[in-house]
């Protein structure tokens, strides 16, 4: 069973930039047909996508985030990262990574989140 | 950019009763629109996919409709542990998109 794990700084100062790393465990993160998403959830708040990887390497982008984020995949260590530039304190929130299937746009299997927080 | 809204933002049922969630898109979606259950301090949990096929292992008391713009989340039986915020989610790829609803939190009565 296919498990994520995000990992990375629990805090970034503003103007910096947000690095995280999700980790998967339980099979390749090259093989099969699937999509690698970053979600957040700044608290009592809803959910927002981030963007998403394919196995390919190709990637999209929320329109709203597209100009300050960059989503990149390390095959040989099973990770895909994050990285969000130009932080502020609305960026403060919990990321979650997730997978979906290729045709199949709902996620499964999501990693336990971890929280960012950007403050001086 | 499709967006999603969700209704009621918020309610309080008894054990045993019929809950009733909606979910409109602001264009037809098709059936591409799953619901997640997530509770305090966790990654939701995917409980309907494509409007209305039930994810395996989710009870049946859990159901979906709905095609186009609008949509509806049933729990024909709300249980205590149910207790959650209930969230709808559409997919396109034309352009590609993911957009989550503001989120329904049920509470018990």
């Amino acid at each position: 069973q296919v498990q994520l794990q995000e990992s990375g700084p629990g805090l970034v100062k503003p103007s910096q930039t947000l690095s995280l790393t999700c980790t998967v465990s339980g099979g390749s993160i090259s093989s099969g047909s699937y999509y690698w998403s970053w979600i957040r959830q700044p608290a009592g708040k809803g959910l927002e996508w981030i963007g998403r990887i394919y196995t390919s390497g190709s990637t999209n982008y929320n329109p709203s985030l597209k100009s300050r984020v960059t989503i990149s995949v390390d095959t040989s260590k099973n990770q895909f990262s994050l990285k969000l530039s130009s932080v502020t304190a609305a960026d403060t929130a919990v990321y979650y990574c997730a997978r979906n299937g290729y045709s199949s746009g709902w996620y499964v299997h999501w990693g336990q989140g971890t929280l960012v927080t950007v403050s001086s | 950019d499709i967006q999603m809204t969700q209704s009621p933002s918020s309610l309080s049922a008894s054990v045993g009763d019929r809950v009733t969630i909606t979910c409109q898109a602001s264009q037809d979606i098709s059936n591409y629109l799953n619901w997640y259950q997530q509770k305090p301090g966790k990654a939701p949990k995917l409980l309907i996919y494509d409007a209305s096929n039930l994810e395996t292992g989710v009870p049946s008391r859990f159901s979906g409709s709905g095609s186009g713009t609008d949509f509806t989340f049933t729990i024909s039986s709300l249980q205590p542990e149910d207790i959650a915020t209930y969230y709808c989610q559409q997919y396109d790829n034309l352009p590609p998109e993911v957009t989550f609803g503001p989120g329904t939190k049920v509470d018990i009565k």
